[in-house]
């Protein structure tokens, strides 16, 4: 079964810690993946996607396929990334499930000062 | 607002109703993506509209049903309601057929006495 886990529904950390939000995913291929973010007050939206490698407000997340995992980085966390986090994925762009995004539960970060 | 939007923002009506909720995408995008949010089941996607036809179908009831209309706006229409049915409903866009970019309108919720 395609399945997205987060097991952390919380996570707190220090202003200036590093920050890791843990994802797992199952799937039957190559899936896409993502991480969706929603600041408080604000709209959901993208963060990043795997396939584009790129670091977004100092984030970062590495595709590990042997652990099927797809965590979510960043060496020293600031205030502003208070938020609740998505870790997201759905078909390769050919597949009849390319628009059946899997969210997952979600991890609410809370950054202290 | 050149975003994605979503009318009404709000909505409250008794079990048995029926209810229409509408979106609007951002300029340019052809495909709207259905999202229903509950606390037991999460974030999870309900139906896909590319250019005026049904792409995608997710996990959407049979007593939900939506439409996407020629100026591209798509609306949601759901019958029978059940109180299980409160929940925020997510509408995106995107300019693609994937949503490997889309973009998030506010949600509408939906409270079902």
């Amino acid at each position: 079964a395609q399945r997205v886990t987060q097991p952390e529904k919380l996570l707190s950390v220090f202003k200036g810690a590093p920050v890791e939000l843990k994802c797992n995913y199952s799937y039957s291929g190559s899936p896409e993946l993502f991480w969706y973010v929603q600041y408080s007050r604000q709209r959901l939206q993208l963060l990043l996607r795997h396939i584009s490698r790129e670091s977004i407000k100092g984030f970062t997340a590495d595709l590990n396929k042997g652990e099927t995992s797809f965590h979510l980085k960043k060496p020293f966390a600031q205030e502003e990334d208070s938020a609740m986090y998505y870790c997201a994925l759905s078909g390769p762009p050919t597949s009849e499930s390319a628009s059946k995004i899997i969210f997952g539960s979600g991890t609410r970060l809370s950054i202290r000062p | 607002d050149s975003g994605v939007t979503q009318t009404p923002k709000h909505l409250i009506t008794a079990t048995g109703q029926r209810v229409t909720l509408r979106c609007s995408p951002r300029s340019g995008d052809l495909s709207v993506y259905w999202y229903q949010q509950s606390l037991d089941q999460g974030l999870q996607f309900l139906i896909q509209y590319y250019n005026g036809e049904e792409r995608a179908k997710g996990n959407i009831l049979e007593r939900f049903s939506a439409q996407q209309f020629p100026d591209l706006h798509s609306e949601l229409n759901l019958s029978s309601l059940e109180l299980g049915d409160s929940a925020l409903y997510f509408c995106a866009s995107s300019v693609a057929a994937t949503p490997y970019e889309q973009y998030f309108g506010p949600g509408t919720r939906l409270t079902v006495t």
